[in-house]
């Protein structure tokens, strides 16, 4: 199984600033890694697929990068919607698919 | 506008079974797939398997394997997934989630369903 390690657990930032998210892989997974936001109460919401390709509706100011076993989220502007919990995904091999155990974006 | 409608809360004993079920409308449902993943309280999200709609093929991660199924009515456009020998550890949220038949994320998710399990 890939165990999928996100850091940090928690990460305080001022609206406007800049946000960057980590998720690391126990073996590689290519680029077969998406990232799904998560609001108290609410179902997660996918933003990124194949590492680095925003969905649909997905502003521009989320992207991700990374390959292999290190990837990156990054939030360039945070607005306050996106105050939230992020989860890395791999569906590189399975079953089973393995998530992370997610970011805490908070207001600083 | 694609959504995906789940059953509602559920409260268990400790031994029994839940049948939990995710209607699917605004798109086609034997194209895609279903994915069940759950949430425990404060906990990561937890993938429990898959069903391909159009051929009925299934998945389960094995920490579940022999207690989870998951099936579907194509006529009605419903998956479900029924999981038994309840525990307290299986309190949670389970998500249905929409994947496709050559891609493995999430990109349709139910607004999900507590299931509680107390003596």
């Amino acid at each position: 199984e890939i165990v999928m390690t996100q850091s940090p657990a928690t990460l305080s930032v001022s609206p406007g600033e800049r946000a960057t998210l980590s998720c690391r892989a126990s073996q590689s997974v290519n680029t077969n890694l998406a990232w799904y936001q998560q609001k108290p109460g609410q179902a997660p919401r996918l933003l990124i697929y194949g590492a680095s390709t925003r969905a649909t509706g997905i502003p521009a100011r989320f992207s991700g990068s990374g390959s292999g076993t290190e990837f990156t989220l990054t939030i360039s502007s945070l607005q306050s919607e996106d105050f939230a919990v992020y989860y890395c995904q791999q569906y590189n091999n399975w079953p089973p698919l393995t998530f992370g155990g997610g970011t805490k974006v908070e207001i600083k | 506008q694609v959504q995906l409608v789940q059953s509602g809360a559920e409260v268990k004993k400790p031994g029994a079974s839940v049948k939990v079920s995710c209607k699917a409308s605004g798109s086609t449902f034997t194209t895609y797939a279903m994915h069940w993943v759950r949430q425990a309280p404060g906990q990561r999200l937890e993938w429990m398997g898959r069903i391909n709609a159009g051929n009925g093929n299934t998945k389960y991660s094995q920490k579940f394997q022999g207690r989870v199924t998951i099936t579907r009515d194509t006529s009605a456009s419903i998956a479900y997934m029924e999981l038994s020998s309840l525990r307290s550890e299986d309190t949670a949220v389970y998500y249905c989630a929409r994947g496709g038949s050559v891609y493995y994320y999430m990109d349709v998710w139910g607004k999900g369903t507590t299931v509680t399990v107390s003596s």
